[in-house]
C-alpha cells in the first residue's frame, strides 16, 4: 500500500524568505513522487516529479525537491518566496508500472501563505 | 498543445438527479483519470480509463460511473445525486497511465 503525509497543513512565510513544505511517503515499492500546486479555483499544475533518476529534482518557478529514501521524505523547497507562490501544494505518490495504472495518491495538502 | 478541458465548469443540481461531466484529454493522451476533491476528504481517485477500458477504480459507490470514447474523450456520470457529492471533479490525462498526469480546471458540482 502507498500513502503520503504532508506534515504541515498551513505554512506562512514572508516574501523573499525560503519555503519548506514537508512530505513523507510510505510505499512498498520504489515510488514515483510528484508535487502539484493548485491556485484558487484552478486545476492542479505539476511542479516537479521524481522517477528514480537524480534524487534532487528541479521544477518550475524555482522549486526543487530532494528524494531521501532513508528518511522516506520528499520535501519541497524554494530559496525565495514570491507573492504568486501563495497556493495549495500537494505531495503525490504513485507506483510506476502497469499494475497501478493512473492512480495517484494525494497528501492532504499544505496551504502556503506569503506575506508581503 | 491544448490542455485538458472539462465541461461544464460549474453545475448545480438537486438531490436525486443525475449528472454527466465531460473531459477532453491532451491530444495523443490515451489515459484519463478522474478525481473528486472535497474539503473534508481531499483529493480521491475515482477511476481511470485507457483505450476505452476502465483499468482502475477507487472506493466509490456504483452511482459513480464513467466511460471513454474512441477519441479518448471521457465522461463521468453520477446518478441519484446526494448532498455529499458536492465537490470539484478533476480530470487528468497522461500518455499511457503511470506517467505524469496533466489536470484540467475541474467541474464544480453543487448538489442542493
Amino acid at each position: 500500500a502507498q500513502s503520503v503525509t504532508q506534515l504541515d497543513s498551513h505554512v506562512s512565510v514572508s516574501e523573499g524568505t525560503p519555503v519548506l513544505l514537508r512530505c513523507n511517503y510510505s510505499s512498498s515499492y520504489s515510488p514515483s513522487l510528484f508535487w502539484y500546486v493548485q491556485h484558487p479555483n484552478k486545476g492542479l499544475q505539476l511542479l516537479l516529479k521524481y522517477t528514480s533518476a537524480a534524487t534532487l529534482v528541479k521544477g518550475i518557478n524555482g522549486f526543487e525537491a530532494e528524494f531521501k529514501k532513508s528518511e522516506t521524505s520528499f520535501h519541497l523547497t524554494k530559496p525565495s518566496a514570491h507573492m504568486s507562490d501563495a497556493a495549495e501544494y500537494f505531495c503525490v505518490v504513485t507506483r510506476p508500472g502497469s499494475s497501478n495504472t493512473g492512480k495517484l495518491i494525494f497528501g492532504q495538502g499544505t496551504t502556503l501563505q506569503v506575506k508581503p | 498543445k491544448a490542455g485538458v478541458t472539462q465541461t461544464p465548469r460549474y453545475l448545480i443540481k438537486t438531490r436525486g438527479q443525475q449528472v454527466t461531466l465531460s473531459c477532453s484529454p491532451i491530444s495523443g493522451h490515451r489515459s484519463v483519470s478522474w478525481y473528486q476533491q472535497t474539503p473534508g476528504q481531499g483529493l480521491q481517485f475515482l477511476f481511470e480509463y485507457f483505450s476505452e477500458t476502465q483499468r482502475n477504480k477507487g472506493n466509490f459507490p456504483g452511482r459513480f460511473s464513467g466511460r471513454q470514447f474512441s477519441n479518448s474523450r471521457s465522461e463521468m456520470n453520477v446518478s441519484t445525486l446526494e448532498l455529499g457529492d458536492s465537490a470539484l471533479y478533476l480530470c487528468a490525462s497522461s500518455y499511457k497511465g503511470p506517467d505524469t498526469q496533466y489536470f484540467g480546471p475541474g467541474t464544480r458540482l453543487t448538489v442542493l
